[in-house]
């Protein structure tokens, strides 16, 4: 039974470049959600997906920032002209359509924006 | 406006000495909340989900408990590999967020 996983684990960009990540969730499971946390701080809700329809943005996802999910399998975050405040963990979950919902997180992709 | 406050921010604690984490929420309409385990570097590890006032959850040194307010985690007798952040979250029945607070950095001495 393999978990959620991310690619990269690290990233590290200058400012004004584009970043993709990537995330395959737990097979059977639906539902993938991506979130974005910084130090000392729970992780903040981004986006997510049921199948291969996006569902809901944050308020706080600008221009910049596009997912998608267009198999309904793995899913992609891009990042387009980084800024230095981009630097964060972007962790991606998912969770089946049954009951409560409850959410698994991978390993999270450190980025670093210089 | 839906909120979930942690506390305290941080603990440190002798190992074996009990103690309890606490985490507040004012949401309209919940649906769940959720306890997560976050080691330095990770992404956060499941532990429970507590439905409903006056319901319980165990795990090892673990225990959950929930009010119409509030949940607990309490950590019984704690060992340093017990050292984490502690993270607390709801789901409101309206929507599939989940907001989270801030987190307890929880650090067992030995």
């Amino acid at each position: 039974d393999t978990g959620v996983s991310q690619d990269p684990r690290h990233k590290i960009t200058k400012r004004g470049q584009n970043v993709t990540f990537r995330c395959d969730p737990i097979s059977e499971h639906n539902r993938l959600y991506w979130y974005r946390q910084t130090l000392g701080q729970g992780p903040e809700f981004l986006t997510y997906f049921q199948n291969e329809a996006q569902l809901e943005k944050s308020r706080l996802l600008s221009d910049r920032f596009s997912a998608e999910r267009p198999k309904g399998s793995f899913s992609t975050l891009e990042i387009q002209r980084t800024e230095q405040g981009d630097s964060a963990m972007y962790l991606c979950a998912s969770s089946s359509l049954l009951g409560i919902r409850e959410q698994f997180f991978g390993p999270g992709t450190r980025l670093t924006v210089l | 406006e839906d909120q979930v406050t942690q506390s305290p921010e941080a603990l440190r604690l002798q190992e074996g000495e009990s103690s309890s984490l606490n985490c507040s929420y004012t949401v309209s309409g919940l649906r769940g909340l959720f306890w997560y385990r976050q080691d330095p570097g990770k992404g956060p590890e499941f532990l429970f989900t507590l439905y409903s006032a006056g319901e319980e959850k165990e795990k090892e040194r673990l225990k959950a408990t929930l009010t119409k307010k509030e949940s607990f985690l309490h950590i019984t007798a704690p060992k340093p590999e017990d050292s984490a952040t502690y993270l607390c979250a709801v789901r409101m029945n309206r929507d599939d967020k989940i907001i989270f607070g801030k987190g307890t950095r929880l650090h067992i001495l030995p």
